[in-house]
């Protein structure tokens, strides 16, 4: 079985600053994946960020990055220099190498103010 | 390159009707998926097939039925709808190589209102 929690129902940031949204996860699988998914208000469901659980160093792409630390198993999603279109749901989810799924989150509502 | 394309976007029912929601990919994805979202819940899987003919049940699949006769289309069959299958509906494909950082690809969605 695997589950992941984000205890972060909302959170605000202002423009320009950056922004840690949390995770933690739990699978018996030694080898699995960790996704961050970004759903703006228009519904659609956009990949932004993968770490493997084999991965020596912490993913990024571009604004994103991953602050992975496999001991505490936690997988924080890190937005630097937050933008109004960062504003959206954020979800994370794993998928063990055993699993025939992708779970997900309860996901975290990051609102940008200017 | 169309990917994932769901049909309707939005549907609206009365309880005890039928209807299904249709899927296509056009990335030769082995795995095909539906998830329904609902408010506070996150993602939840329904259905998945892992290949034209395979298909097991996942979280949620009381009300749902699917098959898999090729490789492109995977509908999702709701037989007596119900008010709690109000929700949005998504299918989603990735590659199956055993690997763990295929990543999943989704459609737009459905929104589906049950009266």
């Amino acid at each position: 079985a695997q589950k992941i929690t984000q205890t972060q129902p909302g959170m605000f940031v202002q423009e320009k600053e950056a922004v840690t949204l949390d995770c933690t996860y739990d699978t018996s699988d030694p080898s699995y994946g960790l996704f961050w998914y970004k759903q703006p208000s228009s519904g659609e469901m956009i990949f932004l960020i993968y770490q493997g659980s084999y991965d020596q160093q912490n993913a990024t792409e571009g604004r994103y990055s991953l602050n992975f630390q496999k001991a505490r198993k936690s997988a924080n999603l890190v937005i630097s220099a937050s933008q109004l279109g960062d504003s959206a749901m954020y979800f994370c989810a794993i998928w063990g190498a055993g699993s025939y799924q992708l779970t997900f989150g309860k996901g975290t509502k990051l609102s940008v103010i200017p | 390159n169309a990917g994932v394309t769901q049909t309707p976007k939005f549907q609206v029912l009365k309880t005890g009707q039928s209807m299904t929601l249709q899927c296509a990919q056009d990335m030769n994805h082995e795995y095909m998926s539906w998830y329904r979202q609902d408010p506070g819940m996150g993602l939840r899987l329904i259905h998945y097939s892992v290949g034209a003919g395979i298909t097991d049940q996942g979280e949620v699949p009381n009300g749902y039925n699917v098959s898999r006769s090729t490789t492109e289309d995977f509908p999702l069959r709701l037989l007596s709808a119900a008010p709690s299958q109000t929700s949005v509906y998504f299918c989603a494909s990735r590659g199956w190589t055993g690997a763990t950082n295929e990543k999943l690809f989704f459609g737009s969605g459905t929104q589906l209102s049950v009266l």
